[in-house]
């Protein structure tokens, strides 16, 4: 299976600062036939399923606002927040899709500083 | 807009069988996987397996030897079924969607808690 680990468990940021927080997998879910990352990213509130943000590490899903953007390749991939809002208040979780099982990471949480 | 909704018993006794529906609205269950996935409490998320449209499916390892997946294109609904149910077992479960070139599982029903107890 290949292991996501997500860094920082939890972090606290100022509203209307930059959160920033990253994935590791343990083996590269780049594939190199198409050049693309099989990696998304998920926010989850309480009580409310995850809900879709990021998808192919950079790919922003319809209606999610701008000040989310994915980057990274191969092993290594970050989550930024540009300017951080209450509505933001939630747990993070990035998932690979490169083989299966599909596997999360644990989830950052991020609470308002 | 694509919905998707579990249903089932919320209380199921240990070493029963965990049996849940997603019912999928505003669209076709054909072209797609469809899948099951769990949350225990104060956890993450575990992906359980999927179904495609035409019946194949993919389980997780971890839990391949109790799991069955179905699925009935005329009822727009597909299926869980987890034998041998364990306190473990407890969790909210989801079912999503996953489109056939990958890369996401794009819509997702409000989840259903399932306690496994006795």
């Amino acid at each position: 299976d290949i292991v996501m680990t997500q860094s920082p468990d939890s972090l606290a940021v100022s509203l209307g600062e930059r959160a920033t927080f990253n994935c590791k997998s343990s083996q590269s879910v780049l594939y190199d036939s198409n050049n693309k990352n099989y990696l998304a990213w998920y926010q989850q509130k309480p009580r409310q399923p995850p809900r879709l943000l990021i998808y192919w590490a950079s790919t922003r899903e319809s209606g999610v606002p701008d000040r989310f953007s994915g980057s990274g390749s191969g092993t290594d991939f970050t989550l930024t927040i540009s300017s951080l809002q209450p509505e933001d208040v939630a747990v993070y979780y990035c998932q690979q899709y490169y083989t299966t099982p599909w596997t999360f990471g644990q989830g950052t949480r991020v609470e308002i500083k | 807009q694509v919905r998707l909704q579990e249903s089932g018993p919320g209380l199921v006794k240990p070493s029963d069988t965990l049996s849940l529906t997603c019912t999928v609205s505003g669209g076709s269950i054909n072209s797609y996987y469809w899948s099951w996935i769990r949350q225990p409490p104060g956890k993450g998320l575990e992906w359980i397996g999927y179904i495609y449209y035409s019946g194949s499916t993919d389980y997780n390892p971890s839990l391949k030897s109790r799991v069955t997946m179905s699925v009935d294109k005329s009822k727009n609904q597909f299926s869980l079924k987890l034998n041998s149910a364990t306190a473990a077992d407890t969790a909210v479960y989801y079912c999503a969607r996953y489109p056939p070139l990958g890369s996401r599982f794009d819509f997702w029903g409000q989840g259903i808690q399932v306690t496994v107890s006795a």
